[in-house]
């Protein structure tokens, strides 16, 4: 199937710090980007999306910006805080389904 | 407004036994979801259906056969479990592929 590769696969910063997730995409028919966090023991839930009809979206603290040229997708956490810490998943979709990649952990320490 | 619900919870399993999955969820959704998750794999498509009485495969459909007679409803089956198929389950739905996919709390199988 179509491949979606997440990078890095743990990451760990200071509160207050920024944090950056990126990933690639192999179909070139992919519009629609989205970005779910995962708390231990817990499902995942969406945090914010992006599709291919723009390059750049931001929710207060959180940010998505996509090179569909690149075929690449990035997501930006700005300032920090320990409730961030989480597993967070980036996908793209392909058909009727969407391809994940396989998840960054992320650490927040105070 | 329950969204979406799995049962059972958790489940241990012999090998070669057989069990269903039940996702049930009160959104609507056309399109519903079948996904495993294994440590350091991220979140795998089992099967997928985009509406009531159809079902399609996803990356890593052997082992497990779907329905879904109601619309609300998504069964995920397995035949004869195997370890392999120790992993937690996670169920999800949305209107379309390109809006929200909402999950269910997941189901954890232990197969011995």
């Amino acid at each position: 199937g179509e491949n979606v590769e997440q990078h890095p696969s743990t990451l760990s910063v200071q509160e207050g710090d920024s944090a950056v997730i990126k990933c690639t995409y192999s179909d070139s028919a992919s519009n629609y980007f989205p970005w779910y966090k995962q708390e231990l023991g817990k499902r995942p839930q969406l945090i914010i999306d992006i599709r291919s009809n723009v390059g750049e979206k931001k929710d207060q603290r959180i940010a998505v910006t996509l090179n569909k040229t690149a075929k690449h997708f990035s997501l930006h956490i700005t300032e920090t805080q320990p409730e961030d810490s989480a597993v967070y998943f980036c996908a793209a979709n392909s058909g009727y389904a969407l391809n994940f990649g396989k998840g960054t952990s992320l650490l927040v320490t105070p | 407004n329950a969204g979406v619900t799995q049962t059972p919870k958790f489940r241990v399993l012999k090998t070669g036994q057989s069990m269903t999955l039940l996702c049930a969820q009160d959104m609507n959704h056309e399109y519903m979801y079948w996904y495993r998750q294994d440590p350091g794999m991220g979140l795998r498509l089992i099967h997928y259906s985009v509406g009531e009485g159809t079902t399609a495969k996803g990356e890593v459909p052997d082992g497990y056969n779907v329905s879904r007679l109601k619309k609300q409803n998504f069964l995920l089956g397995l035949e004869s479990a195997a370890p392999s198929q120790t992993s937690v389950y996670f169920c999800a739905s949305s209107f379309t592929p390109w809006e929200t996919q909402y999950f269910g709390p997941g189901t954890r199988l232990l197969v011995l």
